[in-house]
């Protein structure tokens, strides 16, 4: 258990609609980044959140958002979902500066399906 | 940009020894880092190399040459609850705090 928590576990939804997705991480924990995670393969760095501003982001397009809270919670949302954004999402926090954190706690993650 | 290679299925019997390979493209480097991912369950983290050299946890190992961009990951007396998929990972500073993995070993221990 790492204290990193996410919901809904499932969701499924339809082309064209907007999702949010939710993650707490363990109090204490500054930094939070969203992945998301194809079947068979590695997870995807989307962006990560350094005391409630983005800091990094990877190669996924802006309808790919996010927000962190200062009670440690955190939102990853969706718009004009895709089926290619079928996926597990995963969010992952740690402790500390934002750069040269290399071990990070990752949550359950959220299985989401664009039918 | 940044790629890992690592090999896609690896298969061992318990108690035996195994290595995971993992060669990196960046254009900058932090370190590199282990984690294991149980089917339907979280990745977790395992070890990080920032150093050249041999870093060991109990029954696994991790290892960094940076000169080569190689590193691997040992893991010794295989037991069947190691039966995982196992990632490596770098961290790229000139690529927006980025980390990236690699597309994971899927590692078999059989009885």
């Amino acid at each position: 258990e790492t204290g990193v928590t996410q919901s809904p576990t499932h969701l499924i939804k339809t082309r064209g609609q907007q999702v949010t997705l939710r993650c707490s991480s363990q109090s204490g924990h500054n930094t939070v980044s969203w992945y998301q995670q194809a079947l068979g393969q590695g997870p995807q760095f989307i962006f990560q959140y350094y005391r409630e501003e983005e800091n990094g982001r990877g190669n996924f397009p802006p309808r790919f958002s996010g927000l962190q809270f200062p009670n440690y919670s955190s939102e990853l949302n969706v718009n004009a979902l895709e089926l290619d954004d079928s996926a597990l999402y995963l969010c992952a926090s740690s402790p500390g500066a934002r750069t040269t954190e290399n071990e990070q706690f990752f949550g359950p993650g959220t299985r989401l399906t664009v039918l | 940009g940044q790629s890992l290679e690592q090999p896609s299925e690896v298969t061992a019997v318990e108690g035996a020894i195994v290595q995971i390979n993992c060669t990196y493209q960046t254009s900058g480097f932090y370190g590199l880092s282990w984690y294991q991912q149980h089917d339907g369950g979280a990745p977790t983290f395992l070890s990080y190399n920032a150093l050249d050299g041999l870093e060991e946890t109990g029954r696994f190992s991790s290892f960094l040459s940076r000169s080569d961009s190689y590193g691997y990951l040992l893991l010794q007396e295989l037991q069947m609850k190691d039966s995982a998929s196992y990632f490596c990972a770098v961290r790229d500073p000139n690529a927006g705090n980025m980390l990236t993995f690699g597309g994971g070993t899927r590692l078999m221990v059989k009885p």
